[in-house]
């Protein structure tokens, strides 16, 4: 199985609507979680990740994530999308399986309408 | 200052010449990355190195070959290009090789062999 995958290769939502960006993993032991996002011709930032401790976890520009163990999922939320959070967005997984190796999801474009 | 800086940012090239891309980062990180990034977005590491030493190697054909003269910089190498290696090469920073840390991400070098 994939370390990490991304279901939805694209996601549409209107602004002000909430947004849901999807992330599933399988790995061995804790994972190390990270979402990232890519705007157009730039290199990607970080979003937010989760170690340990709660398993709501709030990122940067509103951004929010809940670690799911039983669903063994992360997905990435946000209450009221903006036009401005159109990008590719990326989970990412350390799975020690591949040693300390960081595996990216194939990427989720997020399409904001106004 | 930038964080992660990368040169060049775009390389055009002939099939068969050889090409270097240079990366260096001034946040005192550890580990140094190099990440290919194709035409359908998908992100793969392709080597690592913390403290100049290599540390993740992928099957990456040997005519790639990184170098890394001390911690702050990670160049790239390519000999003998082929048309599938036009990409986009990111490279990227932690603070160190445990996974548990965020990535910062150069703005990327487009490479496009013709």
């Amino acid at each position: 199985a994939q370390s990490v995958a991304q279901p939805e290769d694209q996601v549409n939502v209107a602004e002000g609507n909430p947004l849901t960006v999807k992330c599933t993993y399988s790995v061995s032991g804790n994972p190390y979680l990270f979402w990232y996002v890519q705007y157009p011709n730039r290199g990607l930032q970080f979003l937010l990740k989760y170690i340990t401790g709660d398993n709501l976890v709030k990122g940067s520009y509103g951004f929010e994530a809940e670690f799911n163990k039983s669903q063994t999922s992360f997905h990435l939320k946000k209450p009221s999308a903006l036009v401005s959070d159109s990008a590719l967005y990326f989970c990412a997984v350390r799975d020690l399986k591949y040693g300390n190796k960081l595996v990216f999801g194939a990427g989720t474009i997020l399409r904001v309408k106004s | 200052d930038t964080a992660v800086s990368q040169t060049p940012k775009y390389l055009v090239t002939q099939m068969g010449n050889d090409k270097s891309i240079k990366c260096e980062q001034n946040l005192g990180h550890d580990t140094m990355y190099w990440y290919k990034q194709d035409s359908k977005k998908f992100l793969k590491i392709m080597f690592s190195y913390n403290n100049k030493e290599l540390i993740i190697n992928e099957t990456v054909p040997n005519r790639f070959s990184p170098k890394s003269p001390d911690k702050a910089h990670l160049n790239l190498h390519i000999n003998s290009l082929e048309l599938g290696d036009s990409a986009v090469y990111f490279c990227a920073s932690s603070q160190d090789s445990t996974g548990a840390n965020v990535l910062t991400f150069g703005a990327g070098s487009r490479l496009t062999v013709l």
